[in-house]
């Protein structure tokens, strides 16, 4: 059983540009988080995500950011015009379920580290 | 919001010794509180976790306990090797939903 898939692990790009990062839940996994981490700090919820549907975005930054989890494929978390400041780790979380003794189980994926020219 | 604390923030050990690692929180409706190491260039892991209705759970040389009342919890690590050496956070969960509120992170160093 596959764990949660990134892609890519590294992208760069420069001021300006867009910057798409990919992920793929867990078999089995409808719920999907969105996470940054800056260098030597912790982990920062941006956006939770179920299929078709945003949960909750109350940690992504309200402009040149956004998040989609379409019934088909992965999520992806959009980064429009890029700005320095945005160079970060970009984690991606999934979990089987929202009730339950499953409840808040979350698994990481590998990450998408983002570099701005 | 939740907010946790974490402490140290940096915690050096010599191979053989314990290591404990502590986290407050302050939503006091929070019941799931997991651990996650990671290593450099990787993903956070989850290790162990914890619900409140235990105070204390176990998985080999690793340790959580909890005090629900005092609102805070901790991982205990015996017997240390250098390969325990990484980056652990403690997390607790938005009493909104699902997501985590991660602790600032402990960089724990294991010397041989």
């Amino acid at each position: 059983n596959a764990g949660v898939m990134q892609n890519p692990r590294h992208l760069v790009r420069r001021r300006g540009q867009e910057a798409r990062l990919r992920c793929s839940p867990m078999k089995g996994h409808s719920h999907v988080y969105w996470y940054r981490q800056l260098p030597e700090e912790g982990l920062k919820f941006m956006v939770y995500l179920q299929k078709e549907n945003i949960i909750d975005e109350s940690g992504m930054p309200k402009e040149r950011f956004s998040a989609e989890f379409p019934k088909e494929g992965p999520s992806i978390l959009r980064i429009q015009q890029v700005v320095r400041g945005d160079s970060a780790a970009y984690f991606c979380a999934s979990s089987p379920l929202s009730t339950g003794t499953l409840k808040n189980i979350q698994y990481f994926g590998a990450g998408t580290r983002l570099s701005v020219l | 919001g939740e907010n946790v604390e974490q402490h140290p923030s940096t915690l050096s050990v010599q191979e053989g010794d314990s290591a404990v690692i502590k986290c407050t929180y302050s939503d006091s409706a929070s019941n799931y509180f997991p651990w996650y190491k990671q290593e450099l260039g990787k993903g956070p892991q989850l290790i162990i976790d914890i619900r409140s209705n235990v105070g204390e759970k176990k998985d080999q040389r690793i340790a959580v306990t909890l005090n629900k009342t005092a609102k805070h919890f901790s991982l205990h690590i015996t017997e240390t090797q250098p390969e325990d050496s990484a980056v652990y956070f403690c997390a607790a969960p938005h009493s909104a939903g699902n997501m985590l509120t991660f602790g600032g992170g402990t960089r724990l160093m294991v010397k041989p």
